[in-house]
């Protein structure tokens, strides 16, 4: 199976703008989750879909938003992006169960000048 | 905010020697998961442990879980260059597939 695939890998913005990260998951998973890592902050939860709805929310402002699509791809979009909005932006896939391993993409690094 | 804390921060060792590298979490778990991250690429994972479990076993990696002590410790034998890394825990509750990750320790394995 292939894995999880990101696009685009490497993204350069200026403050102000908006960008919309895509991820495919793992054929037949179901359950797509977005996390942000930062050398501050480390890794932190975003949000995550499943079946097109969004089923967990992390404590992240109203810019950051997400959707997924009936194929279970998904894309996440961060309006009016800040400096502090670079970072390493992951998402993971999984079947969906709570005890499934969730499988991560390469990540795409997104800088904000 | 991370459920988590790793210790050590940072461990250098020489190839052939043992890493070990411990996690702590604050609130009940379903499962505990370890992954390893190369220089800010994606987490690869290595091995999942159910919260009734005690120890599982991976090729060289040995995990174990004590959720009296919300403890979890990643073993790596004889370690190899190749496993010069950032090593995570990340911890999963009653919320579904929200991954809470410890910050992570920086293992150097030296040829």
């Amino acid at each position: 199976k292939a894995g999880v695939t990101q696009t685009p890998r490497y993204l350069i913005k200026t403050r102000g703008q908006q960008v919309t990260l895509s991820c495919s998951p793992i054929s037949g998973h179901r359950s797509v989750s977005w996390y942000q890592q930062t050398p501050g902050q480390g890794l932190q939860f975003l949000f995550e879909y499943f079946s097109e709805t969004q089923r967990n929310k992390g404590n992240f402002p109203g810019r950051f938003s997400g959707r997924q699509f009936s194929n279970s791809r998904s894309e996440m979009n961060v309006s009016t992006l800040e400096l502090g909005d670079s970072a390493l932006y992951l998402c993971a896939s999984s079947s969906g169960t709570n005890l499934d391993t969730q499988y991560f993409g390469p990540g795409t690094r997104l800088t904000v000048l | 905010s991370q459920q988590g804390e790793e210790d050590p921060q940072a461990l250098s060792i020489q190839e052939g020697e043992n890493a070990t590298m411990n996690c702590s979490y604050k609130t009940s778990i379903n499962n505990l998961q370890w992954y390893r991250q190369n220089s800010g690429r994606g987490l690869v994972h290595l091995i999942l442990i159910r919260s009734n479990e005690r120890e599982k076993h991976s090729g060289r990696l040995r995990v174990t879980l004590d959720t009296s002590k919300k403890s979890s410790s990643l073993l790596i034998t004889a370690s190899r260059a190749a496993d010069t890394a950032s090593y995570f825990c990340a911890t999963d509750g009653a919320a579904g597939n929200k991954l809470t990750f410890g910050g992570g320790t920086r293992v150097l394995v030296k040829p």
